[in-house]
């Protein structure tokens, strides 16, 4: 069974540029989430997918938007990036089965550095 | 909004100790609680969860308990080891989406030393 992988590892950009991250889902897993994690704090929720349609957001503005293709694998989007961007973006995972459909399963992340 | 409340930040104990991780929620709604454990450089690992109907749940060294009623709930280390070093996070699932996400923590920094 393949994990949850996301690339790339690592990023950097410079403020005002757009920056776009990858996911791929556990195998057998349909729904992704994406969550933020700035240096020492927990993740936060940024958005959920499901069957290629956002299926909740967080506390984030619209320049972070993504995407779900039908593999189920996920982009996340970030345009008009600022320095506050700088964080480990988190993919997680979970499965269709509804007794477990709550579960999450998370990716190693991508760090993202914006100067 | 709603948060999840975590303490201590960071606790040190000595191999062999037992470890405690404390957590509390604000959505009375919630009804599931897992934990993670987050190496350095790596992403966050599910350890064990909890849902609601269950007020404590066993997996060998680790076990956790859930009080719906304080809305709080715990992590139990037992017999810790050197490799149990790691950031754990609490986290309480969010009932505002329509979907299933998770609100964390703020993480507890463990050092378990020799």
């Amino acid at each position: 069974e393949t994990g949850v992988t996301q690339s790339p590892t690592h990023l950097i950009k410079t403020r005002g540029q757009q920056v776009t991250l990858r996911c791929s889902s556990q195998s057998g897993h349909n729904t992704v989430s994406w969550y933020q994690q700035a240096l020492g704090q927990g993740p936060q929720f940024i958005f959920q997918y499901y069957r290629e349609e956002e299926n909740g957001r967080g506390n984030f503005p619209p320049r972070f938007s993504g995407l779900q293709f039908p593999n189920y694998s996920s982009e996340l989007n970030v345009n008009a990036l600022e320095l506050d961007d700088s964080a480990l973006y988190l993919c997680a995972s979970s499965s269709p089965d509804r007794s477990i459909t709550d579960t999450q399963y998370f990716g190693p992340g991508t760090r993202l550095t914006v100067l | 909004g709603e948060n999840v409340e975590q303490h201590p930040s960071t606790l040190s104990v000595q191999e062999g100790d037992s470890a405690v991780i404390k957590c509390t929620y604000s959505d009375s709604a919630s009804n599931y609680f897992p934990w993670y454990k987050q190496e350095l450089g790596k992403g966050p690992q599910l350890i064990i969860d909890i849902r609601s109907n269950v007020g404590e749940k066993k997996d060998q060294r680790i076990a956790v308990t859930l009080n719906k009623t304080a809305k709080h709930f715990s992590l139990h280390i037992t017999e810790t080891q050197p490799e149990d070093s790691a950031v754990y996070f609490c986290a309480a699932s969010i009932t505002a989406y329509s979907g299933y996400a998770l609100n964390f923590g703020k993480g507890t920094s463990l050092l378990v030393t020799p």
